[in-house]
């Protein structure tokens, strides 16, 4: 059973180019995170998506950033326009329904963006 | 808010020798806690959780108990190996919103010599 899979796992743009970073959740499940991890800190979380529903968004910031997550294929975060600070491991988790109980999130090896 | 604090890194110990990572939170409500190990190059692991106070978490080796009245979840290995170098981040989880959220810490980073 594949795990949660991102891609690219490394990713350089040039300033004001658009970043596109996909990750496909483990099989069976239906929620998607998504967290950036800027140098020497901790996982900020991002937005949490589930299939065609945005359902918590409040960690994005308000402009260039956006996330989807298809009724079919990967979720994708893109990043237009990109600055240097949005340097950073972004990493995506998924989890089976979310519930009180708290399903496990499973994490993706992470995408490295560099910005030039 | 809430929040998860970790004593900064790195690190740096000998084979066999014994490890203490510091961790505290702050949380309105009653959180779950957690520790994750992060290898190089790859994602994050869960290596052990607690979901009340006086729980205790282990695996690997590693254990941790949720003590509420000092909100801390300290991670400790007795004789630690080469292999058990990583980044180790301490989270909590609560149920906001209508759904659970992950809050991390800064991240501890560990380095093992032979």
């Amino acid at each position: 059973n594949a795990g949660v899979m991102q891609n690219p796992r490394h990713l350089v743009r040039r300033r004001g180019q658009e970043a596109r970073l996909r990750c496909s959740p483990m099989k069976g499940h239906s929620h998607v995170y998504w967290y950036r991890q800027l140098p020497e800190e901790g996982l900020k979380f991002m937005v949490y998506l589930q299939k065609e529903n945005i359902i918590d968004e409040s960690g994005m910031p308000k402009e260039r950033f956006s996330a989807e997550f298809p009724k079919e294929g990967p979720s994708i975060l893109r990043i237009q326009q990109v600055v240097r600070g949005d340097s950073a491991a972004y990493f995506c988790a998924s989890s089976q329904e979310g519930d009180r109980l708290g399903r496990e999130q499973y994490f993706g090896p992470g995408t490295r963006l560099t910005v030039t | 808010g809430d929040s998860v604090t970790q004593m900064e890194g790195p690190v740096t110990l000998s084979e066999e020798a014994f490890l203490t990572i510091n961790c505290t939170y702050t949380a309105t409500g009653y959180p779950s806690l957690f520790w994750y190990v992060q290898y190089p190059g790859e994602g994050l692991q869960l290596l052990l959780k607690a979901t009340k106070a006086d729980d205790k978490g282990s695996n690997k080796g590693f254990e941790a108990t949720y003590r509420k009245e000092t909100t801390s979840f300290h991670l400790e290995k007795g004789s630690v190996q080469v292999s058990d170098s990583a980044v180790y981040f301490c989270a909590l989880r609560l149920f906001s919103g209508g759904y659970n959220k992950l809050i991390f810490g800064a991240g501890t980073r560990l380095a093992v010599h032979p």
